[in-house]
């Protein structure tokens, strides 16, 4: 069974607006990481924030953890054509992460 | 160190066939996991090591998987007697116990079609 779930399953935007996606998870975590997906390829881990921490920025990442509603939101300020691509986040218990279904984004040009 | 490498990429197999995928992970990386996408979903834990012990399998597992990491360097992963639904991406990452925190490093997959 997958922990996280993303909202929306997918979100379509013109290149230099911001786009926002949002996990909601089921039980405590140690930290949150959220990872990037291509098409057909791995995943490259973006940004983790642990339990203790709220806010976490990574250059135009804006990750946000509230523990007390199990929930996190992920943020891309002035989305680019190469930000196309799905989005998870997973949660970590340790020794192993539990995914969500993803958020595909799509960046217009 | 170039990061995560699988092998093969692509394979495609028939129904019933064994296959064999490799996993050679981050060289200073003591722990490795193997994980299973299907379309459309998020990655499923299948299993981990740390060093050369297999310490957590999944009920996905099945006794048809069977994974393996001699002297805690590379990795395989078999499926015996191939099923169709057995076709999904299968992705090994693999994490520093003391780098706790920083994140998973994974490779780029082994594509498996069973036909």
């Amino acid at each position: 069974s997958q922990q996280g779930e993303e909202d929306p399953q997918a979100l379509s935007i013109q290149e230099g607006e911001n786009a926002t996606m949002n996990c909601s998870y089921k039980t405590s975590i140690n930290n949150l990481q959220w990872y990037r997906q291509n098409s057909g390829r791995g995943l490259v881990h973006l940004i983790l924030i642990r339990s203790n921490e709220r806010e976490k920025h990574s250059g135009r990442l804006r990750v946000t953890l509230d523990t007390s509603k199990k929930s996190s939101s992920l943020l891309i300020t002035a989305s680019r054509a190469a930000d196309t691509a799905s989005y998870f986040c997973a949660t970590d218990d340790d020794y192993k992460l539990s995914f969500g279904a993803g958020t595909t984004v799509t960046v217009r040009a | 160190d170039t990061g995560v490498s699988q092998n093969p990429r692509h394979k495609i197999t028939k129904r019933g066939q064994n296959v064999t995928f490799r996993c050679d992970p981050i060289s200073e990386h003591n722990r490795l996991y193997w994980y299973r996408q299907t379309l459309g979903q998020g990655p499923e834990f299948l299993t981990y090591f740390q060093n050369e012990a297999q310490l957590e399998k999944s009920r996905l597992l099945s006794d048809r998987f069977s994974a393996e990491r001699p002297k805690g360097s590379f990795s395989t992963l078999e499926i015996q007697r191939t099923e169709q639904g057995d076709s999904a991406m299968y992705l090994c990452a693999s994490s520093s116990l003391r780098g706790r925190g920083y994140g998973y490093t994974f490779g780029s997959g082994t594509r498996l079609t069973v036909v």
